[in-house]
């Protein structure tokens, strides 16, 4: 069974802080690997997507891929309270169309 | 503007009684997929389409059907719904360019009572 594993949170961080959203999975032939934002109530938003080892930056998201370690993480430097949402990893299980997500980790921005 | 489409939004109907939900989408996407999101499992796909009448089950199919007939349309049917498929549900699409970049429509709250 592929998995996707999250800490559930909630995670905490002070306005302006970094927020650092981890995840692991279980299939080494994963070539593909996104980070979703969901607000409350809303439908998922892709906000990063990383295909090879290493660090990739949009604006204030940094997505970072160790396949070695089958690990992804998520940064969102200068977090602010619009950034608290659930934050869902998924990860390509083979073929086109298919990923496997993660339960998600919600983050909580406060002022 | 480029989006996925989901009707009804909310439903509340009684088991047994059958009932479609549509997904449309307008960026003339060939990949489609339905999911459902239950708290603390996260999005499990149920079906997904790669094209025109080419439908596969996802990982949680039982108590679904699904139809491709036209490329911007996925309905999702529930034939005999039972108060376990109590769910948020979403459609998504991707393009065969970036096939795992999906776009989700807006979802719709079911509750089987």
């Amino acid at each position: 069974q592929k998995e996707v594993e999250q800490n559930s949170g909630p995670l905490s961080v002070p306005e302006g802080a970094i927020a650092s959203l981890n995840c692991t999975y279980s299939d080494r032939v994963s070539q593909s690997f996104f980070w979703y934002r969901q607000y409350s109530g809303k439908s998922p938003e892709l906000i990063m997507s990383i295909y090879s080892n290493g660090d990739k930056e949009d604006g204030r998201f940094t997505a970072q891929l160790n396949k070695a370690s089958q690990y992804v993480s998520l940064l969102i430097r200068d977090s602010q309270p619009s950034d608290s949402a659930t934050y869902l990893c998924a990860v390509n299980a083979g073929g086109y169309n298919k990923l496997i997500f993660g339960a998600g980790t919600r983050l909580a921005v406060h002022p | 503007e480029a989006q996925v489409t989901q009707n009804p939004r909310y439903l509340i109907t009684v088991t047994g009684k059958k009932l479609t939900v549509t997904c449309s989408q307008n960026m003339n996407h060939e990949y489609m997929s339905w999911y459902r999101q239950d708290p603390g499992l996260g999005l499990r796909q149920i079906y997904y389409s790669m094209n025109v009448e080419v439908t596969d089950k996802g990982d949680v199919p039982e108590g679904y059907k699904v139809s491709r007939k036209e490329k911007r349309n996925f309905p999702l049917i529930l034939e005999s719904p039972s108060p376990n498929q109590t769910s948020l549900y979403f459609c998504a699409s991707s393009s065969p360019v970036r096939g795992d970049e999906q776009y989700f429509g807006p979802g719709t709250r079911l509750t089987v009572t």
